[in-house]
């Protein structure tokens, strides 16, 4: 089955600079890759996706890049702000299979 | 539209007991899947339910069970609780062929 492994686990960055957070993928088949935010005690929101005959999606402050090649996708922000910290979860699913396998989570702290 | 909600919020069970866990899914969505998050770790999937009927299962036992009912709601039931079972259960909802999942804010299980 699939894994997704996530890269780092904790990262700080002051306000202001950028954030990149890797994550690697072991199943060729997987073509869907989201990226989830979960704040303390509330439900992991989604904040962009990318499929596979994508390489780079960007939605304001947010990119996420994708190498299919090298099985691995990445999720940059920019101009980090205070609320930018939270825990951020990337994960991959197939074609048509909508069951999620999730990294196991990076916990950003955003440093004013 | 009306989003993904699941009730009870937090509950506390002891061990042996059963327990079941709700969910409503998104408005217009007819495919829901059930998470297990345990404690600093990514969502694991539990199984889906699509026309009322399993619809794929992660590595859980049987004593965990679901259901799916005609409005789309659905059911998670755990038998025989253990304490290790004492985690967040997220439910998503989505659009059957479409990968994009939505999630509830959870229910938090608490094993004693």
């Amino acid at each position: 089955g699939e894994n997704v492994e996530q890269h780092p686990s904790t990262l700080s960055v002051q306000e202001g600079d950028s954030a990149v957070i890797k994550c690697t993928y072991s199943d060729s088949a997987s073509n869907y890759f989201p990226w989830y935010k979960q704040e303390l005690g509330k439900r992991p929101q989604l904040i962009i996706d990318i499929r596979s005959n994508v390489g780079e999606k960007k939605d304001q402050r947010i990119a996420v890049t994708l190498n299919k090649t090298a099985k691995h996708f990445s999720l940059h922000i920019t101009e980090t702000q205070p609320e930018d910290s939270a825990v951020y979860f990337c994960a991959a699913s197939g074609f048509g299979n909508e069951k999620l396998t999730f990294g196991t989570g990076t916990r950003l702290t955003i440093i004013p | 539209e009306t989003g993904v909600t699941q009730s009870p919020t937090h509950l506390i069970k002891t061990r042996g007991q059963q327990v079941t866990l709700r969910c409503s899914s998104q408005s217009g969505h007819n495919t829901v899947s059930w998470y297990q998050q345990a404690l600093g770790q990514g969502p694991q999937f539990i199984f889906q339910y699509y026309r009322e009927e399993e619809n794929g299962r992660g590595n859980f036992p049987p004593r965990f069970s679901g259901l799916q009912f005609p409005n789309y709601s659905s059911e998670l039931n755990v038998n025989a609780l253990e304490l290790d079972d004492s985690a967040l259960y997220l439910c998503a909802s989505s659009l059957q062929g479409q990968n994009i999942q939505y999630f509830g804010a959870g229910t938090r299980l608490s094993v004693l």
